[in-house]
């Protein structure tokens, strides 16, 4: 299995650009999770869905931020529009919705917003 | 309520060591401790678990502890390796049972030669 896959694995936008994350969960996993990590505030759930269908967004700074999982195999996590303070790790991560939490996080995109 | 808090925020300690990280939680509704290593660049990985039935699990090297009436858990890594140097991070599993979890706020460990 080829585990949690993100893309890009880096990205450097300019203030005001719209930032498109992406993710690809392991296949037959039910829940996926968005997070966010930086040095001041460790690691921040912004969101998850179970069978493709938002849960609990609670997590999501603004407006500004929005995700989406059209499919079983696919979300995204964007940001519109971008700046400086967004600049952080984005991790998503997938696990069974049934039985035991663990969650397998991909390898996270660093964003760097200027 | 929601919270996970884990110290202390940073360790350093030699080789062969026992490096305690502890965490505690006020949500007598938690049911599933995990905690998670992660190594610069990565993402965090499930290294052991364990839920409020059990006082102690141990995998390997690895140990958790967990205090039910204090509400509290720890992770001890016996004969600590330079290999060990990461983030750790303790987590709750958040009512009602869902798959989330709610992260403390990472130890960073260093095991020095």
């Amino acid at each position: 299995d080829a585990g949690v896959i993100q893309s890009p694995r880096h990205e450097v936008t300019e203030m005001g650009q719209e930032v498109t994350l992406r993710c690809k969960p392991i296949s037959g996993h039910n829940s996926l999770f968005w997070y966010r990590q930086t040095m001041m505030r460790g690691l921040e759930l912004l969101i998850y869905f179970n069978n493709n269908v938002p849960i609990d967004d609670s997590g999501m700074p603004e407006d500004r931020f929005s995700a989406k999982m059209p499919n079983a195999s696919f979300s995204t996590l964007k940001i519109q529009p971008s700046e400086p303070r967004d600049s952080a790790v984005y991790f998503c991560a997938s696990s069974p919705l049934s039985g035991v939490s663990e969650q397998f996080f991909g390898p996270g995109t660093r964003l760097t917003v200027l | 309520q929601q919270q996970v808090k884990q110290s202390p925020q940073s360790l350093i300690v030699q080789k062969g060591g026992i490096p305690i990280i502890n965490c505690a939680y006020e949500n007598t509704a938690f049911d599933y401790f995990p905690w998670y290593q992660q190594f610069p660049g990565k993402g965090p990985a499930l290294l052991i678990a364990i839920r409020p039935d059990v006082s102690e699990k141990k995998e390997g090297r690895f140990t958790i502890s967990f205090n039910k009436s204090a509400k509290q858990f720890s992770l001890h890594i016996m004969d600590s390796q330079p290999g060990d140097s990461a983030t750790y991070f303790c987590a709750a599993r958040a009512p009602p049972v869902s798959g989330k979890l709610i992260f403390g706020q990472g130890t960073t460990l260093q095991v020095k030669p």
